[in-house]
């Protein structure tokens, strides 16, 4: 069946410290990967997305994720996290076919100042 | 910057009743969804839609779900009978083209069902 894992349900850092938030997937065939934020009292957001190609994307807001096809990952990283990072992070999956995304169960990131 | 918007924000309803949850897509998007979250579990996929028809449903998405584009511009989802697990946020989605777009999401609406 398919279906995607976020390993880590909430995640505390003060603010400096680097994240990385894990994301793996069990997906037939080729897969567009995505990482949604959703700010508190905000509506789901695209970090960004890995359709094709290099597979270190980076997105908005210093973040980046890296496809590891081998171990069906997708982790979302970011060097130095702020107090404005404090949201919840979905990964999702969908198919160059079907445009039905997957969601994982979400993250919640809290940054401490 | 465009974006969808979904009415109304919240809605209590009680079991048995009918609700229509509306969405207004990004004007030139193609490809409308709805999903919805139940607290504390994850977003789930209900239906998609492009050309006036349903392209494809989830097993959630029975008898008792509807969606239409009655004008040009929304984009409605109808629970014809509500149960108490009808429950949950609902988020419409569209995008421009079909599976390799980006996927926008509007606010939710937040229905429960008493």
């Amino acid at each position: 069946a398919q279906s995607v894992s976020q390993h880590n349900h909430h995640v505390i850092l003060s603010e400096a410290a680097s994240l990385e938030l894990g994301c793996n997937y069990s997906y037939g065939g080729t897969v567009n990967l995505f990482w949604y934020v959703q700010y508190p009292g905000q509506h789901l957001q695209l970090l960004l997305k890995y359709f094709s190609g290099d597979p270190l994307v980076k997105g908005i807001k210093g973040f980046e994720a890296e496809f590891i096809k081998s171990k069906f990952s997708f982790n979302l990283r970011k060097p130095s996290v702020q107090w404005s990072d404090t949201a919840e992070y979905f990964c999702a999956v969908n198919s160059p076919a079907r445009g039905k995304l997957i969601f994982g169960q979400g993250t919640e990131l809290s940054v401490k100042p | 910057e465009p974006e969808v918007t979904q009415t109304p924000s919240h809605q209590v309803t009680q079991m048995g009743q009918e609700v229509i949850l509306r969405c207004v897509p990004i004007s030139n998007h193609l490809y409308f969804y709805w999903y919805r979250q139940i607290l504390g579990q994850k977003v789930e996929f209900l239906v998609s839609f492009y050309n006036n028809e349903i392209s494809e449903k989830s097993e959630i998405f029975d008898d008792q779900f509807s969606v239409e584009r009655p004008d040009g511009s929304n984009f409605t989802l109808k629970i014809r009978s509500t149960k108490l697990e009808d429950s949950a946020m609902y988020f419409c989605a569209s995008s421009e083209d079909g599976t390799m777009e980006t996927q926008y999401f509007g606010p939710g609406t937040r229905l429960l069902v008493l």
